[in-house]
C-alpha cells in the first residue's frame, strides 16, 4: 500500500499568518494517463470532511483563493496564505492514483 | 445540490452484521463511481470500499471478505452490508462521490461492543 505521510502533526498559527503542510508518499501518485490524483480535505470540529483540492492544485468551487496546492512525484504542500478562525481543523492528504485508496494521518491547524 | 445521506448505523454485538444506506441526489448517480470510508473515534481517515457505476466493486484488506459494496441505480442508493463485525469496526461510516471524494455525507455512527 502506498503511505501517504503528513508533516507536522499539529501546527498552531496565527490569524493572518501562512501556514504550509507537507505531504510525501511512498511511490510515484503519476498515473499512467499523466494525471496525479493527490487531493486534501479539511475536517472542521464536529463536521464531515470536505475536499479542498483536487489532482494537486486544482481548487473546488466555493474554496477561498487563500488555499492552493502544489507539488509532484511524492512530495506535495498545502498552504493557506492568511490564516482564518474558520480554517481551524484537520487537514488530509489522500492519493487516489494506486489502489487501495489511502490517507494520511492528518495535521491539526488550531489557532496561538 | 448534491446530498448524501447515511443511515443503518447503531450498536451491535462483535460477530452481528448490519446494512448501511446511503441516500444520494443532485447529480447523474448511475454514472459516477461512490466510496465507503469511514473514521475510528479520534483517528483519521480510511477508505474501506468503492464500487464503478456498473457495479464492481474494491476492498480495503480489512474488510475483504466481510463486507460487501452494492448499488440500486434505480433508487439512487449505496449500500454497504457488514458482516462478522468487530470492535476495530467502530467508526463513523461516510459515504462519497467519485473516486476522488468529491462530496461527503454527514456519517452514520456504528458501534460494535458487547
Amino acid at each position: 500500500d502506498v503511505v501517504m505521510t503528513q508533516s507536522p502533526l499539529s501546527l498552531p498559527v496565527t490569524l493572518g499568518q501562512p501556514a504550509s503542510i507537507s505531504c510525501r508518499s511512498s511511490q510515484s501518485l503519476v498515473y499512467s494517463d499523466g494525471n496525479t490524483y493527490l487531493n486534501w480535505f479539511q475536517q472542521r470540529p464536529g463536521q464531515s470532511p470536505r475536499r479542498l483540492i483536487y489532482k494537486v492544485s486544482n481548487r473546488d468551487s466555493g474554496v477561498p483563493d487563500r488555499f492552493s496546492g502544489s507539488g509532484s512525484g511524492t512530495d506535495f504542500t498545502l498552504k493557506i496564505s492568511r490564516v482564518e478562525a474558520e480554517d481551524v481543523g484537520v487537514y488530509y492528504c489522500m492519493q487516489g492514483t494506486h489502489w487501495p485508496l489511502t490517507f494520511g494521518g492528518g495535521t491539526r491547524v488550531d489557532i496561538k | 445540490e448534491v446530498q448524501l445521506l447515511e443511515s443503518g448505523g447503531g450498536l451491535v454485538q462483535p460477530g452481528g452484521s448490519l446494512r448501511l444506506s446511503c441516500a444520494a441526489s443532485g447529480f447523474s448517480f448511475r454514472t459516477s463511481a461512490m466510496n465507503w470510508g469511514r473514521q475510528a473515534p479520534g483517528r483519521g481517515l480510511e477508505w474501506v470500499s468503492g464500487i464503478t457505476g456498473g457495479g464492481g466493486p474494491y476492498y480495503a484488506d480489512s474488510v475483504k471478505g466481510r463486507f460487501t459494496i452494492t448499488r440500486d441505480n434505480s433508487k439512487n442508493t449505496l449500500y454497504l452490508q457488514m458482516n462478522s463485525l468487530r470492535a476495530e469496526d467502530t467508526a463513523v461510516y461516510y459515504c462519497a462521490k467519485d473516486w476522488y471524494f468529491e462530496y461527503w455525507g454527514q456519517g452514520t455512527l456504528v458501534i460494535v461492543s458487547s
